[in-house]
């Protein structure tokens, strides 16, 4: 069946660090969308991709969407404690209807 | 803040009782989600209705019965629940007619606990 493998599950970091979560998708996505869920808080939209080879950068975030559209990354650059929840990605599959996908997500905690 | 409400924020219920949950949104989209989000896990989506009319219904139980009054509104009856129903439910919209489409505004949510 569709889904969307996402990694990795938790991720804990110290203040500054660099952090990535990695989504990929065994067959090739409409596009992919990015959501963030802080805790005990409801999931925000980020981003959405829909180009092949597509990045998208939004202040220390850096997104990108693999040139065959089965894969997508988060990057977030110089980690603050502001940036601590859970990071969703989202894939699109095809049809009528569509059927977007959530990832399992990841986990981000960061260490002051 | 967000613009999609959700009411009532927190709800416990025996699995007796008839409840319901609501959501509104005046952003004038067309599509309007219910989905079920389990600790630690993903949303997981239940309902989709697009210009109020029941496009996807992903196999939920009867115990759970949607219904979209007009474009702004969507409710969640609940019905003869089990505990392992408690969970947050989410209510979305969004612009576009198809799920995933763009993007989807998640409202805060209702904390649902089946005793």
């Amino acid at each position: 069946g569709q889904q969307v493998m996402q990694i990795p599950q938790y991720q804990h970091v110290q203040e500054g660090e660099d952090f990535t979560t990695y989504c990929n998708s065994s067959t090739t996505l409409s596009n992919i969308q990015w959501y963030k869920q802080r805790p005990g808080g409801h999931p925000v939209f980020l981003i959405q991709l829909v180009k092949s080879g597509e990045v998208k950068k939004q202040k220390r975030l850096t997104f990108q969407f693999g040139e065959a559209k089965k894969n997508s990354s988060l990057h977030i650059t110089a980690t603050q404690t502001t940036d601590v929840g859970t990071y969703f990605c989202a894939g699109l599959y095809g049809g009528s209807q569509g059927n977007l996908i959530f990832g399992k997500g990841t986990k981000l905690s960061v260490k002051p | 803040d967000t613009e999609v409400t959700q009411t009532p924020k927190h709800l416990v219920m025996g699995m007796t009782n008839k409840k319901s949950l609501k959501c509104e949104q005046h952003m004038g989209h067309r599509a309007m989600y219910w989905y079920k989000q389990k600790a630690k896990k993903p949303p997981e989506l239940m309902f989709v209705y697009s210009y109020e009319k029941l496009s996807i219904n992903e196999s939920v139980p009867s115990r759970f019965s949607p219904e979209c009054p007009n474009s702004s509104l969507l409710n969640l009856h609940l019905h003869a629940l089990q505990p392992e129903d408690s969970a947050l439910y989410l209510c979305a919209s969004s612009q576009g007619r198809r799920q995933g489409t763009g993007e989807l505004f998640f409202g805060e949510g209702s904390r649902l606990t089946v005793l």
